[in-house]
Order: C-alpha cells, then structure tokens, then sequence
C-alpha cells in the first residue's frame, strides 16, 4: 500500500509566485514527516521535517510546510518562487515501526518560469 | 569536511562484472542506508545497517551484498551486474533512530551506475 502520494510528478510556476507542492500520507499512528530536496547531478539535502509539537514547520531557503491530521496532509510551500528552486522535490514518511526506515514519495519536479 | 561521501560518483562497467561502491560518513551516526533510484526518480531503500547488523533487507536481488568494516563505512557489492541494475545508488546515514525518535537521514552526493 502506497504510504506517500505526491500529486503531480510535474509542477511549474513563475519566478516569484507562490510554490505548493502536495504530499498526502497513510499512517494508523502520527508519523514522522519530512521533505527533500534533490538538486540536478546531487544527492539529497533535508529541506524541513515535522516531528512534535507546532505542526507549521519552517525550512531552508524560505519553504515551509504545515502538518495537518484531519486531512492527512504535509504539503510545502514557499511564498516567492525563485530559479534556484528548480529541483527535485521528495515527501518522506518515518510510519515509526520497527523496520526503521522512511517511505518516500515518487517525487515532484519543480520548474521556475522566468 | 563532507558528511556523507560515496565513491566512484560514476561508475561505467560491462553486463557479468562485479563492482563496488564506497560510502563514507564522518557525522558519527549509528546506522547507515544504501537507496537504489531508478530512471522514475523513485527511491527505493534496499539494506541499512545499525551497529554493524543488517535490519532491514528488502526484495533486492543477493547479487548485492552490504559490507561494513566499520560504523563509518557501508560499501555495496555487486555480483554479476545486469542491465537493470543501471540506476543512481545512493548512500545515506542517521543517528539511532530508537535514541532520537526520528529517522533523518543524511545523503551522499551518489553514484550512477551505467550497465552496458
């Protein structure tokens, strides 16, 4: 069963609007959430993560994601999109089980039109 | 001062070879992943190692063979490569995730591996 669903393999915006990239999980329990960023030719960087506690999350480079239960949600934003975000964008799930390991999602790339 | 490396970044190599990846961490983390990202992107974990003991091996063919000499190294061996193992392997490492209570995880740069 899919645990991470990404909606959209493909997301384009102009430079300066406002960036929304969707992630939807399933988990019986409140995971551990998480979102990647994966540049051109490089491994990936962590960009935020949603543990505990407020469940808006700020990140690097001005993205920001916030956790919400009731409709099972981590969706991540930014304000004013700029070229240097054109990358690879990936949810990640920790279902906290004993496998110790993250789902993640099948990833959106993210283009920035001048 | 890299946190996570891997070598070779490239790798190039004929059906039938054996080959080898070097992974790397310097954060003094616990447990360390090898991830197999296919021509989708779609990252699928394959072996990670807590301690120097496997926990987790999922559906990966046992031509791939993790070896860990030591907490900062996990290598990944390749037996008898095949076209489909073309992809970009990537290294990652974390702290305990039963001591921290989250799973982060640190990437290395990559490695594309090309099956001729």
């Amino acid at each position: 069963a899919q645990s991470v669903t990404q909606l959209g393999s493909h997301v384009s915006v102009s430079e300066g609007a406002l960036v929304l990239l969707r992630c939807n999980y399933s988990s019986s329990v409140p995971p551990y959430l998480f979102w990647y960023v994966q540049y051109p030719n490089q491994g990936l960087q962590l960009l935020l993560k949603y543990t505990t506690g407020a469940t808006l999350v700020k990140g690097i480079n001005g993205f920001e994601a916030e956790f919400k239960k009731s409709e099972t949600s981590f969706h991540l934003t930014k304000p004013s999109a700029h070229m240097s975000d054109a990358a690879e964008y990936f949810c990640a799930v920790d279902l906290m089980n004993r496998d110790d390991k993250i789902i993640f999602g099948k990833g959106t790339r993210l283009h920035i039109l001048p | 001062d890299t946190a996570v490396s891997q070598t070779p970044k490239y790798l190039v190599t004929q059906m039938g070879n054996d080959k080898s990846i070097k992974c790397e961490q310097n954060l003094g983390h616990d447990t360390m992943y090898w991830y197999k990202q296919d021509s989708k992107k779609f990252l699928k974990i394959m072996f990670s190692y807590n301690n120097k003991e496997l926990i987790i091996n999922e559906t990966v063919p046992n031509r791939f063979s993790p070896k860990s000499p030591d907490k900062a190294h996990l290598n990944l061996h390749i037996n008898s490569l095949e076209l489909g193992d073309s992809a970009v392997y990537f290294c990652a490492s974390s702290r305990n995730p039963e001591s921290t209570g989250n799973n982060e995880q640190f990437f290395g740069p990559g490695t594309r591996l090309t099956v001729l």
